[in-house]
């Protein structure tokens, strides 16, 4: 059975500090996807990787996709009070198979 | 952006009952969608892939003649509660995807309570 290690499970920090999340596996996945969910809602897609050794950007967010596609890592510069939320690492291990997910990383930034 | 849509968003109901759960897809056709139970703080668990026009696929220890699935339409998938129970009590979310590689799309998932 392939699992995602997601650390760390909750980090509280204060607005204007940098966190890195990661997620790590054994096995190798065709593709990494992250989430970023509130309470009450769904999960709403943050990026897809693809390629091994990829770093994708959004904004103040640096995802990045191991080179040998087994790890995965979100970093957030500069955090605000908006970025609170859980954040979920998903992954698939073939093309076209349901997402297997991190636990999640419970994000709560103050001001 | 692929739009899933989710109904009901909350639902209270008596020990017993049955409910049913519906998640569209509102401008794509998903060939299959995903059903997932979460419960306070934790992450998504699977629990069964719904395929269009074909039997649903259950993770180990769903009971699937509790959780009946039905996938009738390219944008439609039912997830019906069988003589639900405190325990059964969670949040459930679909999700769909429009693309056979592309990425999942979640609804806004369904607050199941019951007394």
């Amino acid at each position: 059975t392939q699992l995602l290690e997601q650390s760390p499970q909750f980090l509280s920090i204060q607005e204007g500090e940098n966190l890195t999340v990661y997620c790590n596996s054994s096995s190798v996945f065709s593709s990494l996807q992250w989430y970023r969910q509130e309470p009450g809602e769904g999960p709403v897609l943050l990026v897809t990787v693809v390629t091994g050794g990829e770093v994708k950007k959004l904004k103040r967010l640096t995802f990045q996709f191991g080179d040998a596609r087994k790890d995965s890592s979100l970093h957030i510069t500069a955090a605000q009070p908006g970025d609170t939320g859980l954040y979920l690492c998903a992954g698939a291990s073939q093309a076209g198979t349901a997402l297997i997910f991190g636990k999640g990383t419970t994000l709560s930034v103050s001001s | 952006g692929a739009v899933v849509s989710q109904h009901p968003s909350r639902v209270i109901c008596k020990s017993g009952t049955s409910v049913k759960i519906e998640c569209r897809s509102l401008d794509f056709q998903a060939t299959t969608m995903f059903w997932y139970r979460q419960f306070p703080k934790k992450s998504l668990m699977l629990m069964a892939t719904s395929n269009e026009g074909s039997k649903a696929t259950y993770e180990q220890g769903v009971e699937k003649d509790k959780f009946l699935i039905n996938h009738a339409s390219l944008t439609l998938s039912t997830l019906t509660v069988t003589s639900a129970h405190p325990e059964d009590s969670s949040f459930y979310i679909c999700s769909a995807r429009d693309q056979t590689v592309g990425p999942q799309h979640f609804g806004d998932g369904t607050r199941l309570s019951i007394l």
